[in-house]
């Protein structure tokens, strides 16, 4: 079975500054693919970024960007000049075939 | 294109009575999802669908139920709420293996059973 761990319920970041959201999963597949998704407080869920396991390079979106540890099984997102359109609810996900597995969130707020 | 659209956007129920939440994707996926979301937690997967005429359980599928018929639609129904089933649902929908398992999904529908 998949599992995906978000260590951080809560995080704060400064306008304009950079912040790290960790996340560690576990799973047996050697196929599979990593995502970070994003709900602001609409609470609609948006997809942040993807990444194949079978890919080295590390997927950016913009100010977004993931340090993909495959032999750590950790997959951390990374904004960049965070702005307060940022402050959301980050779920990080890994999917393999049809399913996917979320782990439990972690609020980021963005202080002017 | 409208993508994933829920209805309603809000509900109250009454203990014992029964509703069908509505799930409409006009990107002609073959993958559909009912999650359910408590407060401060993470999704969790309800009942899927990998075509039409194919259901399957999820991880708490208890007091619901889903069926499919179309492409486009996948209706979850609630028999008999119950306190528990509090929460706010999630339709979603994904092309599938051959487009990668990335879900899109509704805009939710939050249930408060009193």
């Amino acid at each position: 079975a998949q599992t995906v761990t978000q260590s951080q319920p809560e995080m704060s970041v400064q306008e304009a500054e950079t912040v790290t959201l960790s996340c560690t999963y576990d799973t047996s597949e050697n196929n599979y693919y990593l995502f970070w998704y994003k709900q602001p407080p609409s609470r609609q869920m948006i997809l942040v970024i993807r990444q194949e396991a079978y890919k080295q390079q590390n997927a950016t979106e913009n100010r977004f960007s993931v340090n993909f540890q495959k032999a750590a099984k950790s997959f951390s997102l990374k904004i960049s000049d965070s702005q307060l359109g940022d402050t959301a609810m980050y779920f990080c996900a890994s999917g393999y075939g049809n399913k996917l597995v979320f782990g439990a969130g972690t609020i980021l707020r963005v202080k002017s | 294109n409208a993508g994933v659209t829920q209805t309603p956007k809000f509900r109250i129920l009454k203990i014992g009575q029964s509703m069908t939440l509505q799930c409409t994707q006009d990107m002609n996926h073959n993958y559909m999802y009912w999650y359910r979301q408590d407060p401060g937690m993470g999704l969790k997967l309800i009942y899927y669908s990998v075509g039409a005429g194919i259901t399957d359980k999820g991880e708490v599928p208890n007091g619901y139920n889903v069926s499919r018929s179309t492409t486009e639609d996948f209706p979850l129904r609630l028999e008999l709420a119950a306190p528990s089933q509090t929460s706010v649902y999630f339709c979603a929908s994904s092309h599938g293996l051959a487009g990668g398992p990335e879900q899109y999904f509704g805009p939710g529908t939050r249930l408060t059973v009193t």
